[in-house]
């Protein structure tokens, strides 16, 4: 059972344009979310992360939003560059465990 | 500061076999965690060591184990090697002091099971 739904599986973006990328999640007891980016041969490096008691955070291009009452949360790359062309994970986390529940990735590809 | 790293970074065995991976986390880290990377199961979590003791398992057979040394260096296991075992095995390292902490991965191990 897939404890974090990740949608879409893949992304075609225009270099400036905005990715948006989405995921959803049941277990209430969540309470921490990051996402991460993998490059091919590579681990998985963390971007951004969020907790419940806010709705939005930005760090440079990328901006998590969050809504709590409908257990979603999305990714969202402003300006993507064709060096964004990676897999994206989002993932989720409870207090009491260190354990991370990823989503299935979505492969972002940003054309010049 | 060195990152995560892990040993061997590829891997070829055949069924019935077994496997010791190795991670070495960054240093001052003191929680170390294992996941399991396929194409068709995505990224899961395996277990976690924080000081020596296992703090955390996934749902995975007894035939994956680890364990973490004083220098919070951990090893993982995989007796009796399948097909399906084939995957990116990869370590992730954390101050594992309170939970929710970064989690800092290494390149991954390549496993083959032929």
């Amino acid at each position: 059972q897939q404890q974090v739904k990740q949608s879409p599986q893949s992304l075609i973006v225009q270099k400036g344009g905005i990715s948006i990328i989405n995921c959803a999640y049941e277990n209430t007891a969540f309470d921490y979310f990051p996402w991460y980016q993998q490059f091919p041969g590579k681990g998985p490096a963390l971007l951004i992360a969020i907790r419940p008691d806010v709705s939005e955070k930005k760090e440079g291009r990328f901006t998590i939003s969050f809504n709590k009452s409908a257990k979603q949360f999305s990714l969202h790359i402003m300006d993507s560059q064709p060096g964004d062309s990676a897999t994206y994970f989002c993932a989720a986390s409870m207090t009491g465990a260190n354990n991370l529940f990823f989503g299935t990735g979505t492969r972002l590809t940003v054309i010049p | 500061k060195a990152g995560v790293t892990q040993t061997p970074r590829y891997l070829i065995k055949t069924r019935g076999q077994q496997v010791t991976l190795s991670c070495s986390p960054i240093s001052g880290h003191r929680s170390v965690s294992w996941y399991q990377q396929t194409p068709g199961q995505g990224l899961q979590f395996l277990f976690e060591y924080f000081s020596e003791t296992q703090r955390n398992k996934g749902n995975f057979p007894g035939r994956f184990s680890g364990r973490q040394f004083s220098n919070s260096r951990s090893e993982m296991n995989v007796s009796t090697l399948e097909l399906g075992d084939s995957a990116l095995y990869l370590c992730a390292s954390s101050l594992g002091q309170t939970f929710g902490d970064e989690q800092f991965f290494g390149p991954g191990t390549r496993l083959t099971v032929l």
